[in-house]
């Protein structure tokens, strides 16, 4: 079945510092890969997807690019903020047609907080 | 346009009670999921619905937990004879139709916190 891998936190980083959050997985056939941030209290916001190997997803000052032959799809970003603090999940689905290749399969999620 | 609503935000239910938890979709969206959290984990499916019609319920627990979609109104997560390990936060998300653009793409609620006494 689908899996993901996710770098176990937390993370911690001072401002302006440089952000690399690893996710790797574990699927058949073409999965579509996603960053979703969750702040406190809250529900998860959909940060950036690729839905095809070698597609770069960008939002905010993050970015991640399906490495199919390495099947990673780490998050980076050049100068974190204070208010990047949260937790990031990665994740995928198995496509956008299939009933039930449409769920989604999380990492277990990585904290991190950015201090001043 | 509204996103999705989930209510209530916070549910607290003693041992043996029955828990409904409501989902609202964003406007447009007839594909409703849902996924829990566990304390200190990620999320995990549990299942997945169109308007009167379970698709994907292979993240149910077997005994006590049911989910539906009506015609009309919001879909339903209902938990009977809660538990302590129950306690948790249910996420509701919603896309668009199969074959749409980004239809892929989950939207969530801001979840309800299931605490079981």
């Amino acid at each position: 079945g689908n899996s993901v891998t996710q770098m176990e936190g937390p993370v911690t980083l001072s401002e302006e510092a440089f952000l690399t959050i690893n996710c790797t997985y574990t699927a058949t056939g073409y999965p579509s890969l996603f960053w979703y941030v969750q702040y406190p209290g809250e529900g998860l916001q959909l940060l950036l997807k690729a839905t095809k190997a070698d597609d770069k997803g960008s939002n905010k000052g993050f970015e991640a690019t399906y490495r199919k032959e390495t099947t990673s799809f780490h998050l980076e970003k050049g100068s974190v903020q204070v208010s990047d603090s949260a937790v990031y999940f990665c994740a995928l689905s198995g496509g956008a047609i299939s009933g039930s290749a449409r769920q989604l399969t999380f990492g277990s999620g990585t904290q991190l907080t950015v201090l001043p | 346009n509204a996103g999705v609503m989930q209510n209530p935000r916070h549910l607290v239910r003693r041992r043996g009670q029955e828990a409904r938890l409501r989902c609202s979709p964003m406007k447009g969206h007839s594909h409703v999921y849902w996924y829990r959290q566990l304390p200190e984990e990620g999320l995990k499916f549990m299942v997945y619905l169109q308007k009167e019609n379970i698709i994907d319920e292979s993240g149910m627990p077997k005994e006590r937990f049911s989910a539906e979609f009506p015609k009309e109104g919001p879909s339903i997560l209902r938990i009977q004879q809660v538990v302590r390990g129950d306690s948790a936060a249910y996420f509701c998300a919603s896309s668009n139709l199969p074959g749409t653009s980004g239809s892929y793409e989950q939207y969530f609620g801001p979840g309800t916190r299931l605490t079981v006494t």
